[in-house]
């Protein structure tokens, strides 16, 4: 079974501070993808990436910024937190166009911001 | 218009009945469809996908899918009460991504 592991479950973390989210999947996938869920929002696409190297903004990239150095991790970086990015936080990845498979989640990270 | 829409509930059904689950979408374009289901505070796992018109079953579950109609549909039998969770449509358009709907969330109750 395609495994994607996201680093933390639950983090807290402090107005202003730089904060790393870590994907990581075994499957060699080559997309991968950064969604935030909030209750009445869904879940929304923040960043995704079809490629090492390769990022793409989703619908809401401001104050996020992500990194794929390996084809298996992909990063989630808040550049200074703030309490509106209090979220649960969901990786997933697929396998490219033409695929019938959908995204593999993440067991998801629910980040504090105080 | 939204891209994806489903019913928010909550969908509330009896155990043993069936229950049907509802999603329309906007772009035409789309070519495959996924059914996911959500427990509370767990992330979304893959329970179906269709991309041909007519009807999918897996189990006690079947995708239906109308392009023409840009409507796709879950339907759930013999309905149990670990099946309680919030379902998500998501179609698959010309790009890589999926949308998703907001759910629907479906309660079984015993």
């Amino acid at each position: 079974d395609v495994k994607v592991t996201q680093s933390s479950r639950y983090l807290v973390k402090r107005t202003g501070e730089k904060v790393f989210l870590e994907c990581v999947q075994d499957m060699d996938h080559e997309n991968m993808f950064w969604y935030r869920q909030d209750p009445g929002l869904g879940l929304r696409l923040i960043y995704f990436s079809y490629d090492v190297k390769m990022k793409e903004k989703g619908d809401i990239p401001e104050g996020y910024s992500v990194s794929r150095e390996k084809k298996e991790r992909f990063s989630l970086i808040l550049e200074s937190a703030s309490t509106n990015q209090t979220s649960m936080y969901l990786c997933a990845s697929s396998q490219p166009r033409g695929s019938t498979y959908g995204y593999t989640f993440g067991s998801g990270t629910r980040l504090t911001v105080v | 218009q939204k891209e994806v829409e489903q019913n928010s509930g909550p969908l509330s059904v009896p155990e043993g009945a069936i229950a049907s689950l509802n999603c329309t979408y906007s772009d035409r374009g789309s070519q495959s469809f996924f059914w996911y289901r959500q427990y509370s505070g767990k992330s979304p796992e893959l329970i179906m996908f269709i991309y041909s018109n007519g009807d999918k079953e897996d189990g006690r579950f079947t995708a239906q899918l109308n392009k023409a109609s840009q409507y796709v549909s879950l339907l759930i039998r013999d309905s149990q009460p670990s099946d309680s969770a919030t379902y998500l449509c998501a179609p698959r358009g010309g790009a890589q991504k999926l949308v998703f709907g907001q759910g629907t969330r479906l309660t079984i109750n015993p």
